[in-house]
């Protein structure tokens, strides 16, 4: 399968500060991304949507001041958390589409921030 | 609307015996389904996919998976689990009549393989 890598794994920081997570695909280069929020014992829930060249494309209720996505290019995508607040501590995936209703999506490892 | 039912929280079974893990799902067009694994503070693994043909679909370390359009469910097997299946399981499903190529997921089920 593909390689995603996403850093950094887990990040702490301060309340009001911000926190930028990469995602990268490794051996592919992909037009879609997707970033998905999880919390504990819960599913994915998607925040949002990507093309490379175009603006994300955010799901209900997902801020996108707070939570902006730069697709910089077919293998790199950031997701930065502005003014980051205790309630935004989460696990954060990226996922890569390689395009097609057919296909597989391919995840990172994850990012665990905590809010303090 | 596209989404995907996985009714079980937690599965619990012994080393060696068979483990099933249930997913129903609902889509207006053809559906794409999908199963991932995902392991304590991971990103999610692809096991397997049905897009079309045969029924039984069969993936990654030893799972498959029966798509069954009259009963609109997609479960993943194996017959003889190990104790390093236990992870937490994600049911997927891509409508093709939806917008956008999202995929949803079932709330996932934790998988516990005892010794």
């Amino acid at each position: 399968g593909a390689v995603v890598s996403q850093h950094p794994s887990r990040v702490i920081c301060k309340s009001g500060t911000s926190v930028k997570i990469e995602c990268r695909s490794l051996d592919f280069q992909a037009t879609t991304m997707f970033w998905y929020r999880q919390f504990p014992k819960q599913s994915l829930m998607l925040m949002a949507t990507s093309n490379e060249g175009s603006k994300a494309t955010y799901e209900q209720g997902v801020e996108k001041d707070k939570f902006l996505i730069n697709h910089a290019s077919l293998t790199l995508s950031t997701l930065t958390v502005t003014s980051a607040h205790p309630e935004d501590s989460s696990f954060y995936i990226c996922s890569w589409g390689k395009g097609g209703w057919n296909t597989e999506a391919f995840f990172g490892q994850g990012t665990r921030l905590t809010v303090v | 609307a596209q989404s995907v039912a996985q009714p079980e929280d937690q599965v619990n079974v012994a080393e060696g015996n068979p483990l099933t893990v249930k997913c129903t799902y609902s889509v207006s067009g053809n559906p794409y389904l999908f199963w991932y694994v995902q392991y304590p503070n991971r990103g999610l693994q692809f096991l397997l996919k049905y897009i079309t043909g045969d029924n039984l679909v069969k993936g990654s370390y030893g799972f498959e998976a029966e798509f069954n359009k009259s009963q609109t469910s997609f479960h993943l097997k194996k017959p003889s689990a190990l104790v390093s299946d236990s992870a937490l399981y994600f049911c997927a499903v891509r409508d093709s009549q939806a917008a956008g190529n999202k995929l949803t997921f079932g709330g996932g089920t934790r998988v516990l393989v005892k010794p």
